[in-house]
């Protein structure tokens, strides 16, 4: 079975600087996807960014970018320039490429604090 | 678009009673999913269904149970309820089966057992 480990409980950072997540999972498969979704208070959960497991490039959107080390099985997310809106909790999740019965693994969360 | 819809956002129950959360998927999304989020547990899987038939379910007993209309819309059913269900039930859509579709989510239905 698949798992998804998030060792930060909680992490802070302030306005404009740079700080990283890590996220580490557990896999027999070659072929899967991992992301990164933002919950905020609202609790409405975001898709933040996805990386296809096949994809050596990656993935970035915008101030949100990844580290993924596929041999290592880690998946971290560096936000750049952080803004006081991605004060969240995040979770990293898996998901396997089959075709059928793809539910999101995820893994605990890390609770992210901006400070001004 | 609108986005995912869930009703009602919060529901107060007691132990013993049954309990029926909806969810309406994007529209021309046809697979939903269902999770349930706990402090303890964290977010787990419940079940997804694509064109009205479960595809796959997680590791919950028999007291939680699903069903999808022709037109997409999802149902989630819990019978019995114990202290324990108390959760944020998350309902998630997407344009189709597959891992590489991408999951949006809905703001969730806050249950409370008393």
């Amino acid at each position: 079975a698949q798992t998804v480990t998030q060792s930060q409980p909680e992490m802070s950072v302030q306005e404009a600087e740079t700080v990283t997540l890590s996220c580490t999972y557990d896999t027999s498969e070659s072929d899967y996807y991992l992301f990164w979704y933002k919950q905020p208070p609202s609790r409405q959960m975001i898709l933040v960014i996805r990386q296809e497991a096949y994809k050596q490039q990656n993935a970035t959107e915008n101030r949100f970018s990844v580290n993924f080390q596929k041999a290592a099985k880690s998946f971290s997310l560096k936000i750049s320039d952080s803004q006081l809106g991605d004060a969240a909790m995040y979770f990293c999740a898996y998901r396997s490429a089959l075709w059928t019965g793809t539910a999101l693994i995820f893994g605990k969360g890390t609770t992210l604090s901006v400070s001004s | 678009k609108a986005g995912v819809t869930q009703t009602p956002r919060y529901l107060i129950k007691t132990r013993g009673q049954q309990v029926t959360l909806s969810c309406s998927p994007i529209s021309g999304h046809r697979s939903v999913s269902w999770y349930q989020q706990t402090p303890g547990q964290g977010l787990q899987f419940l079940f997804e269904y694509f064109s009205e038939t479960q595809r796959n379910k997680g590791n919950f007993p028999g007291r939680f149970s699903g069903r999808q209309f022709s037109n997409s819309r999802s149902e989630m059913n819990v019978s019995t309820l114990e202290l324990g269900d108390s959760a944020l039930y998350l309902c998630a859509s997407s344009p189709g089966q597959g891992g590489n579709q991408p999951q949006h989510f809905g703001d969730g239905t806050r249950l409370s057992i008393l």
